[in-house]
């Protein structure tokens, strides 16, 4: 079935650094990737979509200076949290929509989550 | 305002029962409704995909209906089993436009021995 990677799964960094997450699709073109955050016990919600080749639409509160993505490819996307702060721990996930696969088209397969936290 | 909503928030079921999860949306133009399983600290893995037309959709032993009369989908889970405890997210798409899915809350489910 249709695979989406993440890299790295978990991530501890300090304060004021940067990390970046890659984000993949293995087996199939994911013309937009979607990039979520969840905090505990809360629904995902959408930070931002990219589509391959053009600048990512942020949603309303999400800083884009601060997360930046990167959409260089059909396979491949990356969000990269600037100067990390410890209210930015969360779990972050992509996703990708696939216009073919084993569910359909036009059906959003999720990574596995990477988890963020700040020290 | 597109919405989706979910329930129960929380269910706590004995193994080998079943369960019915809600869902009711206000999506509009409606284009597809999905059912999602999401373990906790992992992804949502899709498990069932229903356009319009179309009233259920079974996935082994889950089982999705939907009413685009009512716009309301039920996810049915036979014979529960202990793996079956995540949170069950309902997404509906509207057609046209950028494609943004709306996102219900989730149902936590609980499966105990």
């Amino acid at each position: 079935g249709a695979v989406v990677s993440q890299h790295p799964s978990w991530v501890i960094c300090k304060s004021g650094t940067s990390v970046k997450i890659e984000c993949r699709s293995l087996d199939f073109q994911a013309t937009t990737m979607f990039w979520y955050r969840q905090f505990p016990k809360q629904s995902l919600m959408l930070m931002a979509t990219s589509n391959e080749g053009s600048k990512a639409t942020y949603e309303q509160g999400v800083e884009k200076d601060k997360f930046l993505i990167n959409h260089a490819s059909l396979t491949l996307s990356t969000l990269t949290v600037t100067s990390a702060h410890p209210e930015d721990s969360s779990f972050y996930i992509c996703s990708a929509r696939g216009t073919s696969g084993p569910m359909g088209a036009d059906t959003q397969y999720f990574g596995p989550g990477t988890r963020l936290t700040v020290l | 305002k597109n919405q989706v909503e979910q329930s129960p928030q929380s269910l706590i079921i004995l193994e080998g029962k079943n369960c019915t999860l809600q869902c009711n949306y206000t999506v509009s133009p409606f284009s597809n409704l999905r059912w999602y399983k999401q373990d906790t600290g992992r992804g949502p893995v899709s498990l069932t995909i229903m356009t319009f037309s179309e009233n259920t959709k079974s996935n082994g032993r889950y089982t999705a209906t939907l009413d685009a009369d009512t716009k309301q989908s039920s996810l049915h889970i036979t014979a529960s089993q202990l793996s079956d405890s995540a949170s069950y997210i309902c997404v509906v798409s509207a057609s046209g436009g950028s494609y943004i899915p709306t996102f219900g809350r989730g149902t936590s489910l609980i499966v105990h021995p």
